[in-house]
């Protein structure tokens, strides 16, 4: 049964950078793309970005440069680090594991990725 | 902010259909796979629908999706009190935008 936990810091300063580690069990991390999807109060799911075995990452281009999404598969984790942190990144994060296939057609391409495990999430407030 | 548009509510009494849209452009639903999530504040969101019609092991087959151009709908038929929650579509939304999620719709059983 693939289990998924996040941790780290719950309480954030502005403009520092904030940390979150999740520890996946029941899986490794091959194959799989180790996915990050935040909701802050009041709102709807934002996706995050992520990271796969193959060294592939990637990330919601709102967030610019600020995201960075790693792996450390010998003790089977993957972090998220986000930097100059404002209130509007107060959220509950989430970790996922994810899986993404793209089919290519003379017509165009079709990419299906889907959330299927999560992690059952952690508060982070930005605050002084 | 979310390019996947959802209408905010959906309610029905138990036993009976509700249906949620969601309505994309060609650049996501029009072009990939949709997904759909069951979240209850508090909890880990759920996947209940991926490839936009295949339902993994465990979600019943009360659930439904469809797609139809740039929209996809979820349908649940007998309606129970434990499908309450919100309710979110997502599709792939190529390298400008990565996965996008929809508004969200909470479902009210009556």
């Amino acid at each position: 049964q693939v289990q998924l936990q996040e941790s780290g810091p719950g309480l954030v300063r502005p403009s520092e950078t904030l940390s979150l580690t999740c520890t996946v069990s029941g899986d490794y991390l091959g194959t799989y793309y180790w996915s990050w999807v935040r909701q802050s109060p009041g709102k709807g799911l934002e996706w995050i970005g992520y990271a796969h075995y193959s060294g592939t990452t990637n990330h919601n281009p709102s967030l610019k440069s600020r995201v960075t999404v790693s792996q450390d598969t010998s003790n089977n984790q993957f972090s998220l680090r986000l930097t100059s942190v404002t209130a509007a990144d107060t959220a509950v994060y989430y970790c996922a594991r994810a899986s993404q296939t793209t089919i290519f057609r003379p017509a165009g391409q079709t990419t299906t990725y889907f959330l299927d495990h999560w992690g059952q999430g952690t508060l982070v407030t930005v605050s002084s | 902010q979310s390019v996947l548009t959802q209408p905010p509510s959906a309610s029905e009494t138990p036993g009976q259909r509700v249906s949620i849209s969601c309505s994309g452009s060609s650049s996501n639903i029009g072009s990939n796979t949709v997904s759909w999530y069951h979240h209850i504040p508090g909890r880990a969101p759920k996947l209940l629908m991926y490839n936009t019609y295949q339902r993994p092991s465990g979600v019943p087959d009360r659930f439904s999706g469809s797609k139809s151009g740039t929209s996809a709908s979820l349908a649940i038929s007998g309606l129970q009190s434990e499908d309450e929650g919100d309710y979110y579509c997502a599709a792939w939304g190529g390298s400008l935008n990565g996965y996008v999620f929809g508004t969200g719709t909470k479902v009210t059983v009556l």
